[in-house]
């Protein structure tokens, strides 16, 4: 099992905030990709990031992926209650394969 | 696209009875789907890898006569959980795989009296 352990678990702030999540492991990934999850759904695919050192931007999101592809950060620009939820990145292990590895996740509220 | 649907959302059974949850890529076709389980406030815990037209992989610690799979065609696979007890109950929730990433289902919520 390779092991994904994202920092903070837990997270609350006020609407307008930036925040950033981070992913580690110390395992190398094929891919990374980024999850939120509301309560009581399932969780929905936010960005995928297969290139280390790659940057993505998501309107008021971005997600980078290490450059030697063992971790990844998701920063928030003026968190709004919307970004309320579950976040939990997964990694691949490797090209063409299937599975992957969750991370532990953060749960973050936005305090409107 | 990539939409992956879960029926039923929500079961309740009694102790000893199966119950079987479907789980669907509505358009496109997955030759893996994968099951998870999920306590409260915690991440996803990967039970099985479904492939189709074979054995489903299960993941260490899972009974795989307890959680019987099936992935007859490339749109489908099904999760039984068979004489089903109160610590059976959670969010069961399936993926299905696509290029590099998986796309989720909402999920099924099991509560056995």
């Amino acid at each position: 099992t390779q092991l994904l352990e994202q920092s903070p678990q837990f997270l609350s702030i006020q609407e307008g905030e930036n925040l950033t999540v981070y992913c580690n492991s110390s395992s190398v990934f094929s891919s990374l990709q980024w999850y939120r999850q509301e309560p009581g759904e399932g969780p929905v695919l936010l960005v995928t990031v297969v290139t280390g050192g790659e940057v993505k931007k998501l309107k008021r999101l971005t997600f980078q992926f290490g450059d030697a592809r063992k971790d990844s950060s998701l920063h928030i620009t003026a968190a709004q209650p919307g970004d309320t939820g579950l976040y939990l990145c997964a990694g691949g292990p490797q090209t063409g394969a299937n599975n992957l590895f969750f991370g532990t996740g953060t749960r973050l509220t936005v305090i409107p | 696209g990539a939409v992956v649907s879960q029926h039923p959302s929500r079961v309740i059974c009694k102790s000893g009875t199966s119950v079987k949850i479907e789980c669907r890529s509505l358009d496109f076709q997955a030759t893996t789907m994968f099951w998870y389980r999920q306590f409260p406030k915690q991440s996803l815990m990967l039970m099985a890898t479904s492939n189709e037209g074979s054995k489903a992989t299960y993941e260490q610690g899972v009974e795989k006569d307890k959680f019987l799979i099936n992935h007859a065609s490339l749109t489908l696979s099904t999760l039984t959980v068979t004489s089903a007890h109160p610590e059976d109950s959670s969010f069961y929730i399936c993926s299905a795989s696509r290029q590099e990433s998986q796309y989720f289902g909402p999920g099924t919520r099991l509560l056995v009296l």
